[in-house]
């Protein structure tokens, strides 16, 4: 069974630009979660799309969006990129249900700002 | 208050001693526990998921809960030096608890000495 799939695992930006994440989730996980991993804030909920509708939002601006589409996969647009952005990009999947709440994590996407 | 405590470390044990992880939550209502091992440039993987008072055990790790306490814990038996790495404690806070909105602790970095 195929895990969570984050592309690109790497990149690398300038401030001000623009960047989007991609992740496709474990087959039949309806449930996309997006975190945001940093030495000094640790891990960070962004956001979670379930059945292409954001269920729940964390507390970052609003240059940080979302989207899913009907195969459940998610995109993460970050925009007018900040220093402040260099982060590890985590996204997670799951079934959701009654105690099913369980995260699978991709290996993430490192981002890098210059 | 942070919503979720975790004391960093590091927390040195020697190898095949018991090491114990522990974390506090301010959220009354929390439901779903959980306990997350991360290695050094790796993605969190699942250790322990917990929702009722008391321990759950699975193989050599234990997982502890004490909801008037507000407090969970996470004792690995039989420390390995692969044991070594960051444990983060992650709460759903508050009601609604299937959703995959987590809150993560700091984390604690354990390690393992042979």
């Amino acid at each position: 069974k195929a895990g969570v799939t984050q592309t690109p695992r790497y990149l690398i930006k300038t401030r001000g630009q623009q960047v989007t994440l991609s992740c496709s989730p474990i087959s039949g996980h309806r449930s996309v979660s997006w975190y945001q991993q940093t030495p000094g804030q640790g891990l960070q909920f962004l956001f979670e799309y379930f059945s292409e509708t954001q269920r729940n939002k964390g507390n970052f601006p609003g240059r940080f969006s979302g989207r899913q589409f009907s195969n459940s996969r998610s995109e993460m647009n970050v925009s007018t990129l900040e220093l402040g952005d260099s982060a590890l990009y985590l996204c997670a999947s799951s079934l959701l249900g009654a105690g099913a709440n369980v995260l699978t994590f991709g290996a993430g996407s490192r981002l890098t700002v210059l | 208050q942070k919503e979720v405590e975790q004391n960093s470390g590091p927390l040195s044990v020697p190898e095949g001693a018991i090491a114990s992880l522990n974390c506090t939550y301010s959220d009354r209502v929390s439901q779903s526990f959980f306990w997350y091992r991360q290695y050094s440039g790796k993605s969190p993987e699942l250790i322990m998921s917990i929702y009722s008072n008391g321990d759950k055990e699975d193989g050599r790790f234990t997982a502890q809960l004490n909801k008037a306490s507000q407090y969970v814990s996470l004792l690995i038996r039989d420390s390995q030096p692969s044991d070594s790495a960051t444990y983060l404690c992650a709460v759903n806070i508050g009601l609604g608890s299937n959703t995959g909105k987590l809150i993560f602790g700091q984390g604690t970095t354990l390690q393992v000495k042979p």
